[in-house]
């Protein structure tokens, strides 16, 4: 299958400052990914959903401002946490599909452990 | 609001077994459905897929397939403990562009 990595796998910041987090395609061009969270013994929650070349579309409920998302090639999408707080804890995870369409599957990064201290 | 419906589990076989994981959906118009396997602290990995109505194997898993009544199931021949993990189903309904939409999955576990 198609290859997406994600970096850094873990990272503890401070509350109060910015993590950033990489997606990358390594093997195809992803028009889109998307950027889910996911809480310990809970499923994956659809934060946003990037579009290269064009402003991310955020699910209800995720501040566009505090999860700031930058698409700004066909192989790379970020993810910045800015101004962290505890709460932000949590096991963010980035995807990308393959092609266009209902028929693709979605490849998932390994996933990025962010914990606020 | 388009949903998929998982039982949380968790679903326990004995080694050797045969796993039935089930999925329901809400929108009849979905068009294509996913299996996920997740390991604890691991992000998910693609098991299957499958579009039409019917069984499709691969290896020790088949998915199946029931648009009538919108569900969609993996049953896991010769369960192993290694195929413990949370199960995740995923169904692209034909109004998102490019989006899947996951149930909230099924813990899997095998004893030896």
């Amino acid at each position: 299958g198609a290859v997406v990595s994600q970096h850094p796998s873990r990272v503890i910041c401070k509350s109060g400052t910015s993590v950033k987090i990489e997606c990358r395609s390594l093997d195809f061009q992803a028009t889109t990914m998307f950027w889910y969270r996911q809480f310990p013994k809970q499923s994956l929650m659809l934060m946003a959903t990037s579009n290269e070349g064009s402003k991310a579309t955020y699910e209800q409920g995720v501040e566009k401002d505090k999860f700031l998302i930058n698409h700004a090639s066909l192989t790379l999408s970020t993810l910045t946490v800015t101004s962290a707080h505890p709460e932000d804890s949590s096991f963010y995870i980035c995807s990308a599909r393959v092609g266009t369409g209902g028929r693709t599957e979605a490849f998932f990064g390994q996933g990025t452990r962010l914990t606020v201290v | 609001q388009k949903e998929v419906e998982q039982n949380s589990g968790p679903l326990s076989v004995p080694e050797g077994a045969i796993a039935s994981l089930n999925c329901t959906y809400s929108d009849r118009g979905s068009q294509s459905f996913f299996w996920y396997r997740q390991y604890s602290g691991k992000s998910p990995e693609l098991i299957m897929f499958i579009y039409s109505n019917g069984d499709k194997e691969d290896g020790r898993f088949t998915a199946q397939l029931n648009k009538a009544s919108q569900y969609v199931s993996l049953l896991i021949r010769d369960s192993q403990p290694s195929d413990s993990a949370t199960y995740l189903c995923a169904v692209n309904f034909l109004s998102g562009y490019s989006t899947l939409t996951f149930g909230k999955g099924t813990m899997l576990l095998v004893s030896p």
